[in-house]
């Protein structure tokens, strides 16, 4: 089955710098990638997802890639803000009809002001 | 609002008693998930359903069962708690026959279990 790594488990920033979380995976076949943000106390929310048609995906601060070859993918977050410490996880899995994504072990994000 | 309801909240619990954790959800949902989630080993599923009638096994599902009468609700039960259960259980649904957006999981608010 698939197994996803993800990397680093946390990560301290600067607000206004840049920070990178990358995720590895391990079944081929995975065709389809999103992102989880989960707040303090809070739920995941899906913030951004990419299929292995595409090799980037762009939503204003984030930005996720796709290494197809490689079998892996990251989350960039650009301009940092306070409001985006949190825990995020990737995950993976195909991506027709009724899947079961499997996550990674999430990657605690504080950024100081 | 739309969305999935878990209950109870937060729940202490005695090792050896009988646990279950509800989840609703209103949005018509067909697919099921519960998730536990602990500190640095992420979100691991525990069962699933597909549909209303069935059900199937995640990644940890020793200890746990559910099941899964009409799309609305999908319990989950601790038929004898033990500590090693203590954690934060997350409930989510999605909508698989979508074209696009067939695994975009909607979660619950979480329920938090301690055993003692």
């Amino acid at each position: 089955g698939e197994n996803v790594e993800q990397h680093p488990s946390t990560l301290s920033v600067q607000e206004g710098d840049s920070a990178v979380i990358k995720c590895t995976y391990s079944d081929s076949a995975s065709n389809y990638f999103p992102w989880y943000k989960q707040e303090l106390g809070k739920r995941p929310q899906l913030i951004i997802d990419i299929r292995s048609n595409v090799g980037e995906k762009k939503d204003q601060r984030i930005a996720v890639t796709l290494n197809k070859t490689a079998k892996h993918f990251s989350l960039h977050i650009t301009e940092t803000q306070p409001e985006d410490s949190a825990v995020y996880f990737c995950a993976a899995s195909k991506d027709t009809g009724f899947q079961k994504l499997v996550f990674g072990t999430g990657t605690r994000l504080l950024v100081s002001p | 609002i739309a969305g999935i309801t878990q209950a109870p909240t937060s729940q202490i619990l005695a090792a050896g008693r009988r646990m279950t954790l509800r989840c609703t959800q209103d949005m018509r949902h067909n697919a099921m998930y519960w998730y536990r989630q602990d500190l640095g080993l992420g979100l691991r599923l525990i069962h699933y359903s597909n549909t209303a009638g069935t059900t199937g096994k995640g990644e940890v599902p020793d200890g746990y069962s559910v099941s899964r009468a009409n799309t609305d609700d999908f319990p989950l039960t601790l038929a004898s708690a033990v500590p090693s259960q203590t954690s934060v259980y997350f409930c989510a649904s999605s909508d698989s026959y979508r074209v696009s957006g067939a695994n975009v999981l909607t979660f619950g608010a979480g329920s938090r279990l301690t055993v003692l």
